[in-house]
């Protein structure tokens, strides 16, 4: 099976940075990479889908980028909002692995 | 408004059995792929399984296989997840969640707010 893995596991930035969370697939996925964030205590919310394509509702600041086997979501200008816990997905064939997560706070 | 709501959590020894369900509205039940996914307390997500729209497709996480069938009823909008062989590091809030189509292969676009599972004697 296809293991994904997150870098860096957490992270903690100043509001209004820029900062950047990366996902590798153990083998090439192509596109079929999602990106989810996890608000403290709330339900998991789609922000990417295909790699790239923002979700409808989700602020410009975040964008998504590349394929095959290494992937980047990035968060342009962070927001105290953004407090979360972020996840990438796998979605090409089963089994469709969540990435272990980074946690995203305010310094 | 797309709504899942799910039921059937609970305490249940280990070796036991629950069903999941849930009811979903707001969309056309029976064009979209389904999933479960669960986190145990304090941990990431966990892909357990999905069907696909017509049911014609599923597919299981190896922690799971064998031991939990997923199904739904369109007729219904219903999704249900049959937990057997139930043990300890199944314990987890377990979200029913719905894909952007009606293949598995599919990224999830909504999720209920999720049921509490507890395995534990």
């Amino acid at each position: 099976d296809i293991q994904m893995t997150q870098s860096p596991s957490s992270l903690s930035a100043s509001v209004g940075d820029r900062v950047t969370i990366t996902c590798r697939a153990s083998q090439g996925i192509s596109k079929y990479l999602a990106w989810y964030q996890q608000n403290p205590g709330k339900v998991p919310k789609l922000l990417i889908y295909a790699a790239s394509t923002l979700q409808s509702g989700v602020p410009s600041r975040f964008s998504g980028s590349g394929s095959g086997t290494d992937f980047t979501l990035t968060i342009s200008s962070l927001q105290p909002e953004d407090v979360a816990t972020y996840y990438c997905q796998k979605y090409n064939s089963a089994p469709f692995t969540f990435g272990p997560g980074t946690k995203v706070d305010i310094k | 408004e797309v709504q899942l709501l799910e039921s059937g959590g609970g305490l249940v020894q280990p070796g036991g059995s629950l069903r999941l369900s849930c009811a979903a509205s707001g969309f056309s039940f029976n064009t979209y792929a389904m999933s479960w996914v669960r986190q145990a307390p304090g941990k990431g997500l966990e892909w357990v399984s999905v069907i696909s729209d017509n049911g014609g497709s599923t597919y299981y996480a190896d922690s799971v296989k064998g031991r939990f069938t997923i199904s739904r009823d369109n007729s219904n909008n219903t999704l249900y997840l049959q937990m057997n062989s139930l043990r300890a590091d199944d314990t987890a809030v377990y979200y029913c969640a719905k894909g952007r189509s009606g293949i598995a292969a599919a990224a999830i676009n909504y999720w209920g707010q999720g049921t509490l599972v507890t395995v534990s004697s």
